[in-house]
């Protein structure tokens, strides 16, 4: 069965390092996600990708964020300059282009531990 | 803004107990509702997409129901099993998924 793959599954690095993340879609999927769990925590979104841009973001998703899909295949967030509050699990999710119905899948998510 | 609230927040059951999960949305102009378990430190599982459509999707021994009017989901859990201790969210889905709280469940052997 197809699947979102995520890497790294784990990542600790300083505050203040560049992290990326990335995420594999679904090879059909045309949209993607990223979600932000921190321990305890409810799931939160941060930012849809659709056709190369970015379509919608949260607050959160600040200028510390960005999300580029270089390669046609990987899709990845990065974050500029860790702090420690962005320790967190991050989610990746894809769909196929089904409106706004369409069921998301998710990755099994990259945990990020920032010191 | 779309709120999304599970209750309770924790729930410890014996081994064999039926048990009922709640989750509540201030805006009925949802799509879809999604039912997901999590197990601590790891990823979602999805368990039961509910279309705008349906009232309801069972698997195994899983039964959630949708009342868009009133904003409110449950998802029914039969026998339960040790097993079946993780957390539990739903995601109301509008565009994107909006979590909510989660219910902590723990089946005691």
């Amino acid at each position: 069965e197809p699947e979102v793959t995520q890497t790294p599954s784990h990542q600790v690095t300083q505050m203040g390092q560049e992290v990326i993340l990335r995420c594999v879609p679904i090879s059909n999927h045309l949209y993607f996600y990223w979600y932000r769990q921190i321990l305890g925590q409810k799931v939160e979104f941060l930012v849809s990708f659709y056709n190369n841009e970015i379509s919608e973001k949260s607050e959160i998703f600040d200028d510390q964020f960005s999300v580029e899909r270089p390669d046609g295949s990987n899709f990845t967030l990065k974050i500029r300059s860790t702090k420690l509050e962005d320790s967190a699990m991050y989610f990746c999710a894809t769909r196929q282009g089904q409106g706004f119905s369409g069921e998301l899948f998710f990755g099994e998510g990259s945990r990020l531990t920032v010191l | 803004k779309q709120e999304v609230t599970q209750i309770p927040a924790a729930l410890s059951v014996p081994e064999g107990e039926n048990l009922v999960l709640n989750c509540s949305f201030t805006d009925s102009a949802i799509y879809n509702l999604q039912w997901f378990r999590q197990d601590p430190g790891k990823g979602l599982t999805s368990l039961l997409l509910i279309q705008s459509s349906q009232r309801e999707q069972t698997s195994g021994r899983l039964n959630a129901s949708l009342d868009k009017s009133s904003g409110r989901s449950t998802l029914y859990i039969a026998a339960s099993q040790p097993g079946d201790s993780a957390t539990y969210l739903c995601a109301v889905i509008m565009g994107k998924y909006i979590f909510g709280t989660g219910t902590r469940l723990k089946v005691l052997a």
